[in-house]
């Protein structure tokens, strides 16, 4: 069975940390993985996403993530977090057959703390 | 506009009323896929449709749901006789290739 999971329910940081938020996956056959973001009061809005090539993917406001297949994880990373990060973060996953149902993490509330 | 749209944003109904709630797609966009997402928890998967067809319903959990798109484009999703377990913020999302593209959801609050 297709899933994905967060470990990290609830991470808190100060302005200017590192961020990794873990995020791991089992499918079988070829995946497609996806961060997505909630902002406070917002609708899902997609960070980054890997399909094939390139392990290290770059997304949006400098987010990153790496797709280590060995390990079946995808984490998302940021050097440098700001306030305005304070968001709800889900990694999803698909088949890579194109236009295929995501099956979604539990989410990683992210509270930065000025 | 350019996303996509649902409405109503809001609705609270008593156990046993019928809701329908609408998702107007991206313009354009094939793929429509409907997601609940309960409190607390990542969405999870409804049904999707590709134009009018409904290619996919293995996550309607329960025959009191029901979703149709009946020209391909606009799509409603249709709960009979809610419960309580109903409540949720129900999704959807458009896709033209490989990118869903979320509207604002729907929050279910039955009482």
């Amino acid at each position: 069975a297709q899933s994905v999971s967060q470990h990290n329910h609830h991470v808190i940081l100060s302005e200017a940390a590192s961020l990794e938020l873990g995020c791991n996956y089992s499918y079988g056959g070829t995946v497609n993985l996806f961060w997505y973001v909630q902002y406070p009061g917002q609708h899902l809005q997609l960070l980054l996403k890997y399909f094939s090539g390139d392990p290290l993917v770059k997304g949006i406001k400098g987010f990153e993530a790496e797709f280590i297949k060995s390990k079946f994880s995808f984490n998302l990373r940021k050097p440098s977090v700001q306030w305005s990060d304070t968001a709800e973060y889900f990694c999803a996953g698909s088949g890579a057959f194109g236009n295929e149902k995501l099956t979604f993490g539990t989410g990683t509330r992210l509270t930065i703390i000025p | 506009g350019a996303g996509v749209s649902q409405s109503p944003r809001y609705k609270v109904a008593k156990r046993g009323q019928d809701v329908a709630l609408r998702c107007d797609p991206i313009s354009g966009h094939v793929s429509l896929f409907w997601y609940q997402q309960a409190l607390g928890q990542g969405p999870e998967f409804l049904t999707y449709f590709q134009n009018e067809a409904q290619l996919d319903k293995s996550g309607l959990p329960s025959d009191r749901f029901f979703a149709e798109r009946p020209e391909g484009s606009v799509s409603t999703l249709k709960i009979q006789r809610t419960q309580q377990e109903d409540s949720a913020v129900y999704l959807c999302a458009s896709s033209g290739y490989n990118e869903q593209f979320f509207g604002p959801g729907t929050r279910l609050t039955v009482l």
